[in-house]
């Protein structure tokens, strides 16, 4: 079985700062997907950036890039210039390509963007 | 277009009565996911739709808890004799599952309380 794994359960940063936050899965699989997912008050979850096992370069979308580590299952997530509309829970989450494609999540990091 | 809608919203219900939640995913959305989240389990996976039929159901906690959908659009989970520690928000999402990957798309969850 798949397991997600995130260390940080809250951090808090200064808006315009740049934050990481880390993310690592265990899996015998080859092929899968991996996601950043966002989830403010309003309970929503919203895509932030997927990230496809067998792409070597690392996805990016605007103020969001991932650093993917395959070998290490290794995905972290950076936000760059961090705005207050950041503040939210971030998920990571893993997929198998196979199957159900069910979505595996991480425990979640609280991340707070104070003015 | 329409997104993914859940209702209730919020439902409070008394230890040892049924509820229904309910899903409409968006228009065409072949696939179709039940997810919990609840503070001490995190975000989990409940069970999988491929059109009316589910071939996934491994993530039901128990069997007071079952799903259907009808028409191959709106689900309906239905929890038995609640718990208390069915309190959770319900979430729901649908997919494409055209090619080779179907992102989900996430509806706003049912808060259920169970007093």
């Amino acid at each position: 079985a798949q397991t997600v794994t995130q260390s940080q359960p809250e951090m808090s940063v200064q808006e315009a700062e740049t934050v990481t936050l880390s993310c690592t899965y265990d899996t015998s699989e080859n092929n899968y997907y991996l996601f950043w997912y966002k989830q403010p008050p309003s309970r929503q979850m919203i895509l932030v950036i997927r990230q496809e096992a067998y792409k070597q370069q690392n996805a990016t979308e605007n103020r969001f890039s991932v650093n993917f580590q395959k070998a290490a299952k290794s995905f972290s997530l950076k936000i760059s210039d961090s705005q207050l509309g950041d503040t939210a829970m971030y998920f990571c989450a893993f997929m198998k390509l196979q199957g159900a494609q069910k979505l595996v999540f991480g425990q979640g990091t609280r991340l707070t963007i104070n003015p | 277009g329409a997104g993914v809608s859940q209702s209730p919203s919020n439902k409070v219900t008394e230890k040892g009565k049924d509820v229904e939640l309910r899903c409409d995913p968006i228009s065409g959305h072949t696939a179709l996911y039940w997810y919990r989240q609840s503070l001490g389990q995190g975000l989990e996976f409940l069970i999988y739709f491929q059109g009316n039929s589910a071939p996934d159901k491994s993530g039901l906690p128990s069997d007071r808890f079952s799903a259907e959908r009808t028409g191959g659009s709106v689900s309906t989970l239905t929890i038995q004799r609640t718990q208390q520690e069915d309190s959770a928000v319900y979430l729901c999402a649908s997919s494409v599952r055209t090619g080779k990957l179907g992102e989900q798309y996430f509806g706003p969850g049912t808060r259920l309380t169970v007093t």
